[in-house]
């Protein structure tokens, strides 16, 4: 069983339209984080979260850290052909200074 | 400011064989990450290095080892390669081992296929 399970495991829309992933755990972590990743290319970093209830924005991506700190949602507002790729979640394991990630949600947007 | 490079970016193998991976990270860092991304199973930690020492590895055999040189580049060895192994091999540096919880900055990875 994956430590992060993240869904939806596959989204399809069309352009314009708004979505949510979520990435949900039953521990507490420290901080969260999530990156996006392009075909061939590595995971790019989009933001780090670290306080329960957190909200933090980049343009039309929005991300929540949930207040016990177990879970996180990213919601983009009229997704565009250009946000297409695999979205991880990942969260910091203190013991081992790891990174663990989630198993991905992939989304494609059709124009 | 170079980003965190591979080589090869891509690679065939047949089993049984023996291969070396190789990452330079960003200038000034310190700490450097592997990580597998075999189709369907997500990221999964390889191993940390950190000052030229291994700080930490994930549940993988020891055939996958490495190491870090003294310029902070490192190595991932895999011998005696199985069919599973065929994945995306992800490397990622940071400043120090205390900053992952920052996140990290990933090269672009090398593609094996193991035949």
């Amino acid at each position: 069983t994956q430590l992060l399970e993240q869904s939806p495991q596959f989204l399809s829309i069309q352009e314009g339209e708004n979505l949510t992933v979520y990435c949900n755990s039953s521990s507490v972590f420290s901080s969260l984080q999530w990156y996006r990743q392009e075909p061939g290319e590595g995971p790019v970093l989009l933001v780090t979260v670290v306080t329960g209830g957190e909200v933090k924005k980049l343009k039309r991506l929005t991300f929540q850290f949930g207040d016990a700190r177990k879970d996180s949602s990213l919601h983009i507002t009229a997704a565009q052909p250009g946000d297409t790729g695999l979205y991880l979640c990942a969260a910091y394991m203190e013991y081992g200074n790891k990174l663990v990630f989630g198993a991905g949600t992939i989304l494609r947007v059709k124009s | 400011e170079a980003g965190v490079t591979q080589s090869p970016t891509h690679l065939i193998k047949t089993r049984g064989q023996q291969v070396t991976l190789r990452c330079s990270p960003i200038s000034g860092h310190t700490s450097v990450y592997w990580y597998q991304q075999a189709l369907g199973l997500g990221l999964q930690f390889l191993l940390w290095y950190d000052e030229g020492e291994e700080r930490n590895r994930g549940n993988f055999p020891p055939r996958f080892s490495g190491r870090q040189f003294p310029n902070y580049s490192s190595e991932l060895n895999v011998n005696a390669l199985e069919l599973e192994d065929s994945a995306l091999y992800l490397c990622a540096s940071s400043y120090s081992g205390t900053e992952s919880r920052s996140g990290y900055t990933f090269g672009s990875g090398t593609r094996l296929t193991v035949v």
